[in-house]
């Protein structure tokens, strides 16, 4: 099955800087990548996505780029806010099935 | 969250006694998924459904079963407990099967098997 590798586990920001979390996948067969955060005691939220036809999309201060042939893909947050501050997941999706990366827990600092 | 609601959102068991958790939703989605959380190992799929009485296994599916008798209710059952099961257990609904449009997540189900 696939194998979703999320780094790091934690990331420490001063506020206004950037973040960047990055994960692998195995399957070459997984064709959609979604990012969610996690709030505590909340459920995972859907941030932004990308799908493997298309190598970067953007939404205000947050990216998402892909690498097929690496198979590997990337959340980057720009301008960073003591309110980004969550757990990250990175998903792959193979046919009807999403698999999760670890988490990475951000922490930006005012 | 909007759609999908967990119960209860707390629970404590003991070890052997079986337990269900329920996941209900009026999205009138097809498919719904039960994950169990845990720390460094991010969401892990136990089983999933992608239609009334038309369900599979995930991952990490031992000790775990599921049913799935109306479209808006999807159940997880511990047969017997274990204190290997004390997670976070969270639903998530998808229209598509999550490859055009995602999950929507429930707020989770926050159990404990002492």
């Amino acid at each position: 099955g696939e194998n979703v590798e999320q780094h790091p586990s934690t990331l420490s920001v001063q506020e206004g800087d950037s973040a960047v979390i990055k994960c692998t996948y195995s399957d070459s067969a997984s064709n959609y990548f979604p990012w969610y955060k996690q709030e505590l005691g909340k459920g995972p939220q859907l941030i932004i996505d990308i799908r493997s036809n298309v190598g970067e999309k953007k939404d205000q201060r947050i990216a998402v780029t892909l690498n097929k042939t690496a198979k590997h893909f990337s959340l980057h947050i720009t301008e960073t806010q003591p309110e980004d501050s969550a757990v990250y997941f990175c998903a792959a999706s193979n046919f009807n099935k999403f698999y999760f990366g670890s988490g990475t827990k951000l922490n930006v600092k005012p | 969250d909007a759609g999908i609601t967990q119960s209860p959102r707390h629970k404590v068991t003991e070890t052997g006694t079986p337990v269900t958790l329920r996941c209900h939703q009026t999205e009138n989605h097809r498919y719904m998924y039960w994950y169990r959380q845990d720390p460094g190992h991010g969401l892990r799929l136990i089983h999933y459904s992608y239609g009334v009485k038309d369900t599979d296994k995930g991952e990490v599916s031992d000790g775990y079963s599921v049913s799935r008798s109306k479209t808006e209710d999807f159940l997880l059952t511990l047969e017997s407990a274990t204190s290997s099961q004390t997670s976070v257990y969270f639903c998530a609904i998808s229209e598509s099967g999550g490859d055009r449009y995602g999950y929507t997540f429930g707020s989770g189900t926050r159990l404990t098997v002492v």
